[in-house]
Order: structure tokens, then C-alpha cells, then sequence
């Protein structure tokens, strides 16, 4: 298995709504991370887990919380969204943390906020 | 502080071979990559060098020279499916984290 997963493709939500996004990696890999995409944009790093621990939170606003239950799954909880926060959001995961050049990249969550 | 540059669009023909420029100023240097996304898909790993010289897979060959702060992504034989945008990324310190630092993108158009 050579692949990351991401849930859902697509997601819509109110300003008050919770809701979570879900990624799965079944390759071993030790890092993993969040990344917040726009139309036309590079990636931008949200966080970043080594081994299960969260090791980089690159400001990123409390209404974005990330979760990584184990080894294979990352959530990115979503709370009082704002339009703005409209966007791709990509899971990735590397072997290991000093590995970024081999990430692997999900499909990624289309995320619209009403 | 952090950047790299590259052209913002470029078109080519069906059957040609285009070259995508990159240059970066970054501290900590480790390596280039190259990354090609569709619209509405997923970045794909193209190559990565980390040292100078000409790496080669299959019909895309990437270049690195540390001492310019430059690197160039190759492909030749352009294929309608190679229409995409590709990014450069760097490996280097960002607020004392090591981490992929992208590039803003090429747009690559392919007319037949």
C-alpha cells in the first residue's frame, strides 16, 4: 500500500459547525503533515507530527486542531471556521522527518465554508 | 529570509522539450525537489538533488548547481497530460524548523 488517504473529497460547513478531516497512511511512515492549499498557490505548512508528537505548528489559528491517534492516522479538527479558511487541505507523510523530500501526498479535502 | 523563484506560466508544443527555471535562497540548504500537480489533484514527487549535477527519470530530468542557488526541471517528449503546474521545493530552515520550502509555480500549458 503506496498511497495516502484523505476523508472526505469534499466537505461544506457553517461558520458554527464542527467537523474533522481524516488521513490514513498504511506505509510505516513516521512524519506526517498538514498542509492548506488556494487556487493558484504552493502548498502552505499547517503542522507537522514526528513520530506520533506534534513538532512544528506554524501559527496556525486555534480553530484548526490537529489529532494524531497513532502511527497511520492524522484528523484535523475543524471548529468556527471563517470563508477565508476556504481551501485544499492535503495530508502528507514521509518515512521519517529528516525525509521531506519523499512525501507522499493525499488527494486532499475540498473545504467550503458557508 | 526565504525565497525561490520561478516563472510563473509557460507554454510549449506537443513534442518539445521545456525547461522550468528555479532559483532559491534559503538557509540550510539540504536538497531541490520537483513536484507536478494537476488542477484539482495532489502534488506527485517528480525527482530531488541534493547534489550538483543531472539526475534522469525517463522523459524528466532535473538539475541542481548549489553554488548558482539554481536548478532546473527538464521534460522532454511533452505529452497534453504533462500540462500541469510544478513546483520546486527546497529543504532548508525555516524558524529554526527543517521543511519543504515551495516555490509559487509554474503553470505549464501544452498546445497540440
Amino acid at each position: 500500500d503506496t498511497e495516502v488517504t484523505q476523508t472526505p473529497k469534499h466537505l461544506v460547513m457553517g461558520m458554527t459547525n464542527k467537523k474533522s478531516l481524516k488521513c490514513e497512511q498504511h506505509m510505516g511512515h513516521r512524519a506526517m503533515y498538514w498542509y492548506k492549499q488556494k487556487a493558484k498557490k504552493p502548498p502552505e505548512l499547517m503542522f507537522v507530527y514526528s513520530y506520533e508528537k506534534l513538532s512544528i505548528n506554524e501559527s496556525v489559528p486555534s480553530r484548526f486542531s490537529p489529532e494524531c491517534p497513532n502511527s497511520s492516522l492524522l484528523n484535523l479538527h475543524l471548529h468556527a471556521l471563517q470563508p477565508e479558511d476556504s481551501a485544499l487541505y492535503l495530508c502528507a507523510s514521509s518515512p521519517t522527518p529528516d525525509r521531506l523530500n519523499e512525501q507522499f501526498f493525499g488527494p486532499g479535502t475540498r473545504l467550503t465554508v458557508l | 529570509g526565504q525565497s525561490l523563484e520561478q516563472p510563473s506560466e509557460v507554454t510549449a508544443v506537443e513534442g518539445a522539450i521545456v525547461q522550468i527555471n528555479c532559483t532559491y535562497q534559503t538557509s540550510g540548504f539540504y536538497g531541490l525537489s520537483w513536484y507536478q500537480q494537476h488542477d484539482g489533484g495532489a502534488p506527485t514527487f517528480l525527482s530531488y538533488n541534493a547534489l550538483d549535477g543531472l539526475e534522469e527519470t525517463g522523459r524528466f530530468s532535473s538539475f541542481l548547481s548549489r553554488s548558482d542557488s539554481y536548478g532546473y526541471l527538464l521534460l522532454q517528449e511533452l505529452q497534453m497530460k504533462d500540462s500541469a503546474s510544478y513546483f520546486c521545493a527546497v529543504e532548508g530552515l525555516m524558524d529554526s524548523n527543517y521543511q519543504l520550502i515551495w516555490g509559487a509555480g509554474t503553470k505549464l500549458i501544452i498546445k497540440p
